[in-house]
């Protein structure tokens, strides 16, 4: 089976950094992506990983690791506006890059 | 451009009943992709459509069905609904390249609720 989890819940402070950690058991592997949902809103993209490593992209950052099957999102500067559920999403070989299997999400409260 | 656009935005549905969802992909996307999201179980995998095929299925009964139109607009139906379909239904386009497709961008969503 397929297997993603995630933290349930997380809260941090404002400017402070926030790492959240995703581990996966999948029956393939062609990559993995963050995404970022805000409350009542579409899930927007934040980052894809392929290869092991560090991807930087201002104040998000995504690691991946493929034989620990673990990723993490690093949050960084925190902002009141960057509470919102946090979804990590793996990429089974032999689907193309669509997105086929979900973590159940992060929620995460930034408070002053 | 345009993003995707999924109507109706809401939906509320007798169980038994059978209903459609459409969704509306980016220009130029030809891959389109439904999910269901619910509190319980997040975000699942439905099917996946490319140039009006089938190309990759979830783990949902046969009342759970969908296709595709030669503008790429998507439609998903689920018939004899039962309650637990209450959901919000999210449809992703996506391009696709020569290594695969994109990042997947997502409509807003259809909230069914079946009472």
């Amino acid at each position: 089976g397929q297997n993603i989890d995630q933290p349930t819940e997380m809260t941090a402070t404002e400017g402070a950094i926030v790492q959240i950690n995703c581990t996966y058991q999948t029956s393939g592997f062609n990559g993995l992506f963050w995404y970022q949902q805000h409350a009542g809103e579409a899930p927007t993209f934040l980052s894809y990983n392929v290869l092991d490593g560090l991807e930087e992209k201002g104040r998000f950052s995504s690691f991946l690791s493929r034989s620990k099957g673990y990723s993490y999102l690093l949050l960084k500067e925190l902002q009141m506006k960057d509470s919102a559920s946090y979804l990590c999403a793996v990429i089974l070989r032999n689907s193309g890059n669509t997105p086929l299997v979900f973590g159940k999400g992060t929620r995460l409260s930034v408070i002053a | 451009k345009a993003g995707v656009t999924q109507t109706p935005r809401y939906l509320i549905k007798t169980r038994g009943q059978q209903v459609t969802l459409s969704c509306s992909p980016i220009s130029g996307h030809r891959s389109v992709s439904w999910y269901q999201q619910t509190p319980g179980q997040g975000l699942q995998f439905l099917f996946e459509y490319f140039s009006e095929t089938q190309r990759n299925k979830g783990n949902f009964p046969g009342r759970f069905s969908g296709r595709q139109f030669s503008n790429s607009r998507s439609e998903m139906n689920v018939s004899t609904l039962e309650l637990g379909d209450s959901a919000l239904y999210l449809c992703a386009s996506s391009l696709v390249r020569d290594g695969g497709n994109t990042e997947a961008f997502f409509g807003q969503g259809t909230r069914l609720t079946v009472v």
